[in-house]
């Protein structure tokens, strides 16, 4: 069993939807979480990053974490075509700077 | 956050040969890592890039494989060692400010092996 479960999709939505992208993890010593959206021919660049438990906001984007779950969720709102990446949740445990696992990545398409 | 460059961007490699790949960051870091990333999957950690000593490789990746240098806590390089065509990847350097930091990424090397 992988630690880290993402569905790969591939999802498509329309112009201005809500996004929901999920994540479930097997090992409770993850405590710090991450999202990271990688464009085609790109590395991933960090979107968003949450400690424990909780939310977080950024712009269209809200992070959430809930660790009794083992259950990570990234939404975006009003979607845009330029949102169109692979989304991937990674997490590490001791510190944040310490060594990731990632999920497998979500690919995403908005239509305009 | 730091501006990471990866050398080369990508390379088309014969079987049995080595390539080197050159991680480059524009301010002091304290943590650098490689990754992988294979066609259609997720990143896997190679090993975290130690400056001043020998890195310290994940399982299933070994050092005469994969050595890594870091001279100094702006640069490492990553050489790719007697390549088979089931190295074929994405290769990808990761860094991080200090060790409460999150990590940045190039936009990696992309290593084909005929």
């Amino acid at each position: 069993q992988k630690e880290v479960e993402q569905d790969p999709g591939p999802l498509s939505v329309p112009e201005g939807a809500i996004v929901s992208l999920n994540c479930t993890y097997s090992n409770s010593a993850f405590q710090y979480f991450m999202w990271y959206r990688q464009y085609s021919r790109k590395g991933p660049e960090l979107l968003m990053y949450t400690y424990s438990s909780g939310n977080k906001e950024d712009g269209r984007f809200t992070a959430q974490v809930d660790k009794s779950s083992k259950y990570i969720s990234l939404f975006i709102r009003d979607s845009q075509p330029s949102d169109s990446a692979t989304y991937l949740c990674a997490m590490s445990g001791e510190t944040s700077g310490s060594r990731l696992t990632f999920g497998e990545g979500t690919q995403l398409t908005v239509n305009p | 956050s730091a501006v990471i460059s990866q050398k080369p961007s990508r390379d088309i490699c014969q079987r049995g040969t080595s390539l080197t790949i050159q991680c480059q960051v524009d301010s002091q870091v304290t943590m650098m890592f490689w990754y992988r990333q294979q066609p259609g999957q997720s990143l896997t950690l190679i090993a975290t890039a130690n400056q001043g000593s020998e890195a310290t490789y994940e399982s299933g990746f070994v050092i005469d494989k994969f050595p890594i240098s870091r001279p100094n806590l702006t640069f490492s390089t990553l050489t790719v060692s007697n390549m088979s065509p089931e190295d074929s990847s994405i290769y990808l350097c990761s860094v991080g400010r200090d060790s409460n930091q999150p990590q940045h990424f190039g936009d990696g090397t992309r290593l084909s092996i005929l």
